[in-house]
């Protein structure tokens, strides 16, 4: 069945660096990815989402990209702040109305 | 303001009791969904609903059942709770075309003892 892997688990870097979070998809037929963070006893929310007809989006300091080919999608985060420190997880979706979602990354911003 | 509420934040219950968790959603969306939440193991989807009545099973859907008779209403049914099934379930909702924005609701913490 369709299957999203996502690296890595977790991720610490030093405020003001960049933070990169990738993930594969398995089922071909996938033409919607999107990026949700949670925080700390929250609710996932959506921060940024990308069709298959685009390889990159960006949104100030978010940006994702995508390679169809490789089945390949990243979410980069630019002059990371504190408040960015959350769990990340990524999603497929096709046509099947199934959304499927990787196992997360810890992202933790140190000031 | 988009709405998907579950009913209950926290719940014990005892194994082997019947559990319903219930999440109504205000956006007349089509599409609802019901995930596990387990530290390393990400979002797992245990079922999901297209339409009214519609129902099809995800990827954990052993030891769960739902229902869907309104379109507003997705409930998760544990038939014989079990400690393993301890854990935050989350539900959310979308509308079609499928390349939407999902909703979740807060979650709902089940401990079963």
């Amino acid at each position: 069945g369709e299957n999203v892997e996502q690296h890595p688990s977790t991720l610490s870097v030093q405020e003001g660096d960049s933070a990169v979070i990738k993930c594969t998809y398995s089922d071909s037929a996938s033409n919607y990815f999107p990026w949700y963070k949670q925080e700390l006893g929250k609710r996932p929310q959506l921060i940024i989402d990308i069709r298959s007809n685009v390889g990159e989006k960006k949104d100030q300091r978010i940006a994702v990209t995508l390679n169809k080919t490789a089945k390949h999608f990243s979410l980069h985060i630019t002059e990371t702040q504190p408040e960015d420190s959350a769990v990340y997880f990524c999603a497929a979706s096709s046509s099947s109305y199934k959304l499927i979602f990787g196992s997360g990354t810890r992202l933790l911003v140190r000031p | 303001d988009v709405k998907v509420t579950q009913s209950s934040r926290y719940l014990v219950k005892r194994t082997g009791e019947k559990v319903f968790l219930e999440c109504v959603q205000d956006m007349d969306h089509e599409n609802m969904f019901w995930y596990r939440q387990d530290p390393g193991l990400g979002l797992r989807l245990i079922y999901f609903s297209y339409d009214v009545k519609m129902k099809e099973k995800g990827d954990i859907p052993e030891g769960y059942s739902v229902s869907r008779e309104k379109k507003e209403r997705f409930s998760l049914i544990l038939e014989s709770a079990s400690t393993n099934q301890t854990s935050m379930y989350l539900c959310a909702s979308r509308t079609p075309p499928e390349n939407t924005e999902a909703f979740f609701g807060q979650g709902t913490r089940l401990t079963v003892v």
